[in-house]
């Protein structure tokens, strides 16, 4: 079955650089979008960003746009968050997952990779 | 600008039924949305994805007891026969253009 398990969350200084990862398993990983989802403590959710299938096309938010970069490699199935210039309100669990289709809804997700953004 | 509108807070009593409401803000009533669950403490679930028509494509093993319709802008998730464990939050999403995805602020329910 599905499985995205993401990793390399921790407490890292405000301005300073941090990559996750999302590894997958269980389905074709080059052949779907993956995105990017937050939630802060205590908070609702919100879309970070999506990469394509083939990496070609990405989205951001607006919120994270020119500081988050997301990548894939789609040899090791293997999605990246790469996150430069952290801010104290970036702290949030972060989720990857899976789109039903191209261009199309979440369908799977992974279970959080928290980030703290402290000094 | 594609807002998603959602109730922040319902209830109903156990082995009732509950209808959630997700709203899609103007101009964008023809949209596909998706609902998802999240129980406390645990990441969320996809439930369904929800079409303009009220047809809908539901997870991998989600109970019957979860259905979806639609009506204009506004998006539906019931679910009868409550059960404790469907306490949680719920969360619509849907997409701009395929360029931006929003979700909205989600709603917790309550079993009594």
């Amino acid at each position: 079955q599905v499985h995205l398990v993401e990793s390399g969350g921790g407490v890292v200084q405000p301005g300073r650089s941090l990559r996750l990862s999302c590894a997958a398993s269980g389905f074709t990983f080059s052949n779907y979008g993956i995105h990017w989802v937050r939630q802060a403590p205590g908070k609702g959710l919100e879309w970070v960003g999506v990469i394509a299938n083939d990496g070609n096309m990405k989205y951001y938010a607006d919120s994270v746009k020119g500081r988050f970069t997301i990548s894939r490699d789609n040899s090791k199935n293997m999605l990246y968050l790469h996150m430069d210039s952290l801010r104290d309100e970036d702290t949030a669990l972060y989720y990857c997952a899976k789109e039903i289709g191209v261009a199309d809804m979440i369908d799977y997700w992974g279970q959080g990779t928290l980030v703290t953004v402290a000094s | 600008q594609l807002v998603l509108t959602q109730s922040p807070s319902a209830s109903a009593s156990l082995g009732a039924s509950v209808r959630l409401t997700c709203t899609l803000s103007s101009g964008h009533s023809s949209s596909p949305i998706a609902w998802h669950q999240q129980q406390p403490g645990k990441g969320p679930r996809y439930l369904m994805k929800l079409n303009s028509d009220g047809s809908h494509i539901k997870g991998d093993g989600i109970p019957n007891r979860f259905s979806g319709s639609s009506s204009g802008a506004e998006r539906y998730l019931t679910i009868s026969s409550l059960q404790s464990e469907d306490e949680a939050d719920y969360y619509c999403h849907t997409w701009a253009l395929g360029i931006h995805w929003v979700f909205g602020g989600g709603t917790k329910l309550t079993v009594l």
